[in-house]
């Protein structure tokens, strides 16, 4: 295993357009995290899973933003009818909830530009 | 989870101790201090953590105050690899939801 994998890497995408980002956890891993980035800034938490149940929504996560974990493995978030304000790196970080957890260990991010 | 103040850059020449400190002055007796770095252009990769002893591994060391409400981490050998910010966080173990990320620290390495 050779850790969070995120696809693609990049996306440029035009004003008012869908799009779809993956992330495939630490196989072993329940929780799984999505973050935003942008410049200069540090993460900003969005939403969490564990397992296929999302338990925690942020409020940055307006009603055109969606995320799923279907099968409890691997993920994705949508966001439709995308803004030039939407334009940021999405991270996805994954960690096993128990007693003793490890710590989330995140991905290398999609870097989503709107133009 | 506690706030947490860093300074916003430091810069440390190649191989010597970089000391990068932070202040986490209402952490509750229960939070540990966790410290995360990101390489640019890359996710958030973890450092260390602890409670109330000081701690190493491989990576840095940490250093708590003893009563808590402020710590240090410190790259011993720093190198050209380690330039990056670098983020303070303060948490619950155990209580395995967001982590939230501050502005952190940009440490600069120079040659």
């Amino acid at each position: 295993d050779t850790g969070v994998s995120q696809d693609p890497r990049h996306k440029i995408t035009k004003r008012g357009q869908n799009v779809t980002f993956r992330c495939d956890p630490i196989s072993e891993h329940n929780r799984l995290y999505w973050y935003r980035q942008t410049l200069g800034q540090g993460p900003e938490f969005l939403t969490y899973f564990q397992n296929e149940a999302q338990l925690e929504k942020s409020r940055l996560l307006s009603d055109r933003f969606s995320a799923e974990r279907p099968k409890g493995s691997f993920s994705t978030l949508e966001i439709q009818r995308t803004e030039q304000g939407d334009s940021a790196m999405y991270l996805c970080a994954s960690s096993w909830a128990s007693r003793g957890s490890t710590e989330a260990f995140f991905g290398q991010g999609t870097r989503l530009t709107v133009v | 989870d506690a706030k947490t103040t860093q300074p916003t850059s430091m810069d440390c020449a190649e191989g010597r101790a970089a000391n990068l400190p932070c202040n986490h002055s209402t952490i509750s007796g229960n939070e540990y201090v966790y410290w995360y770095r990101q390489i640019h252009s890359q996710g958030p990769q973890y450092i260390i953590h602890g409670l109330k002893n000081n701690e190493t591994n491989e990576m840095a060391s940490l250093i708590i105050t003893e009563d808590r409400k402020s710590s240090t981490l410190i790259l011993p050998h720093a190198t050209l690899r380690d330039t990056a910010v670098y983020y303070c966080i303060v948490r619950v173990r155990n209580r395995d939801d967001k982590i939230i990320f501050g502005k952190g620290t940009r440490l600069h390495i120079l040659p």
